[in-house]
């Protein structure tokens, strides 16, 4: 099993600071890597896949980027909106995918 | 718009046996180009995929889960469902469908891009 390690578990940040969020596979996934955004009480969002394409409707101050076992998902000046938990996905290793643990990025 | 809704019982008794159904609408689920899935989240923690389900009845399950899951889907319906046997508290989580996408050249997944809103499935006596 590919395990996802993301880091920190929680980002503290100012509203329209730059946030950097870490995703680490424990073997090459390629850039088969998804981000999910997850607000309490909803349902995780896709933000991008193939590691930097962003799904439909994101905005462009979030960028994604790596391959292999390095990633990292990049929000250039925070919205109020973009606070919430945030989770990697690989999927090259179908049929099993696996998730990071989560990254919070909360208000400093 | 596609739209996802799980349904079933939020109150599951230890050792029975767990069955929830998702109902797809504002499209097909024969599309070619999609898997239907199962994933969980216990509560305060992260994401489990559980299994998905591709419409000709092929399906693929966690590792972890796969002695206790059964995907199946019913397409004049355009409904899956998900049981989960022999259930402990563990299995306590928000229960999640899913669509993804399935690649026509090998048969692999993409991630999911559409999401029911949950159902808290809660395991006790």
């Amino acid at each position: 099993e590919i395990v996802m390690t993301q880091s920190p578990a929680t980002l503290s940040v100012s509203p329209g600071e730059r946030a950097t969020l870490s995703c680490r596979a424990s073997q090459s996934v390629s850039s088969n890597l998804a981000w999910y955004q997850q607000k309490p009480g909803q349902a995780p969002r896709l933000l991008f896949y193939g590691a930097s394409i962003r799904a439909t409707g994101i905005p462009a101050r979030f960028s994604g980027s790596g391959s292999g076992t390095e990633f990292t998902l990049t929000i250039s000046s925070l919205q109020s909106e973009d606070f919430a938990v945030y989770y990697c996905q690989q999927y090259n290793n179908w049929p099993l995918w696996t998730f990071g643990q989560g990254t919070k990025v909360e208000i400093k | 718009q596609l739209q996802l809704q799980e349904s079933g019982p939020g109150l599951v008794k230890p050792s029975e046996t767990l069955s929830l159904t998702c109902t797809v609408s504002g499209g097909s689920i024969t599309t070619s180009t999609y898997y239907w899935g199962w994933i969980r989240q216990p509560p305060g923690k992260g994401l489990e995929w559980i299994g998905s389900i591709y419409y000709s009845g092929s399906t693929y399950y966690s590792p972890s889960l796969k002695s206790r899951v059964t995907i199946s889907v019913d397409t004049s319906k355009n409904q899956f469902s998900l049981k989960l046997s022999s259930v402990t508290a563990a299995d306590t989580a928000v229960y999640f469908c899913a669509r993804h996408g399935r690649s026509s050249y090998d048969s692999s997944a993409y991630p999911a891009d559409y999401w029911g809103q949950g159902t808290l499935v809660t395991v006790s006596s």
